[in-house]
């Protein structure tokens, strides 16, 4: 069973710093990790996809993977009050499909 | 807007009728998903679609689900003889089967209550 762990939250920030999000996954040979966004009510919005080890940055957004490891995680530098929301972590295990994680609320205090 | 479409937004139903929802993917994208989501988790896989083929089915998909992908285009889940668990967001995704790039992106979703 390919499981998706993140911290549940919520994870409070002030405006202006960073939040720092977690997510580990226990299949190995996962390929494909991505990181989406939801707003209370509404559908999840795609913010970052990552590949390979390492670091990929997209504006305020930083993904870091590590495969050895078995972890990924999501910055947001310079929080504003917009990105309130919760985060999903999600892992395609090669097969095409997502497993998705709880997700963690970020609430930004302005 | 050339987004993945989903019809109804919201639908209200009695227990033990059926229900049919309609989601258009993005119109290059050979992949369509469904998935379920309640309130506090993750969305769970149902089921894909490569093209017109069902290729994978959840567990999670009882017999009173069932879903069609006619011609390749838009596809549709029906649930048969809705019960009160049924109630969630449901929701149509999208991806291009390309090398290594697999990023799916969401409709809008259809909120299901049961009553």
């Amino acid at each position: 069973q390919k499981e998706v762990e993140q911290n549940s939250g919520p994870l409070s920030v002030p405006e202006g710093a960073i939040a720092s999000l977690n997510c580990t996954y226990s299949d190995r040979g996962s390929q494909s990790f991505f990181w989406y966004r939801q707003y209370s009510g509404k559908s999840p919005e795609l913010i970052m996809s990552i590949y390979s080890n390492g670091d990929k940055e997209d504006g305020r957004f930083t993904a870091q993977l590590n495969k050895a490891s078995q972890y990924v995680s999501l910055l947001i530098r310079d929080s504003q009050p917009s990105d309130s929301a919760t985060y999903l972590c999600a892992v395609d295990g090669g097969d095409y499909k997502l497993s998705f994680g709880a997700g963690t609320t970020v609430t930004v205090r302005a | 807007d050339t987004g993945v479409s989903q019809d109804p937004r919201h639908k209200i139903t009695k227990r033990g009728q059926n229900v049919t929802f309609r989601c258009d993917p993005i119109s290059e994208h050979n992949r369509l998903y469904w998935y379920r989501q309640t309130l506090g988790q993750g969305p769970e896989f149902l089921t894909y679609f490569q093209n017109e083929a069902q290729l994978e089915k959840s567990r999670l998909l009882s017999d009173r689900f069932s879903a069609e992908r006619p011609k390749g285009s838009f596809s549709t889940l029906e649930i048969q003889r809705t019960e009160q668990g049924d109630s969630a967001m449901y929701l149509c995704a999208s991806s291009l089967r390309a090398g290594t790039n697999t990023e799916a992106f969401f409709g809008q979703g259809t909120r299901l209550t049961v009553v």
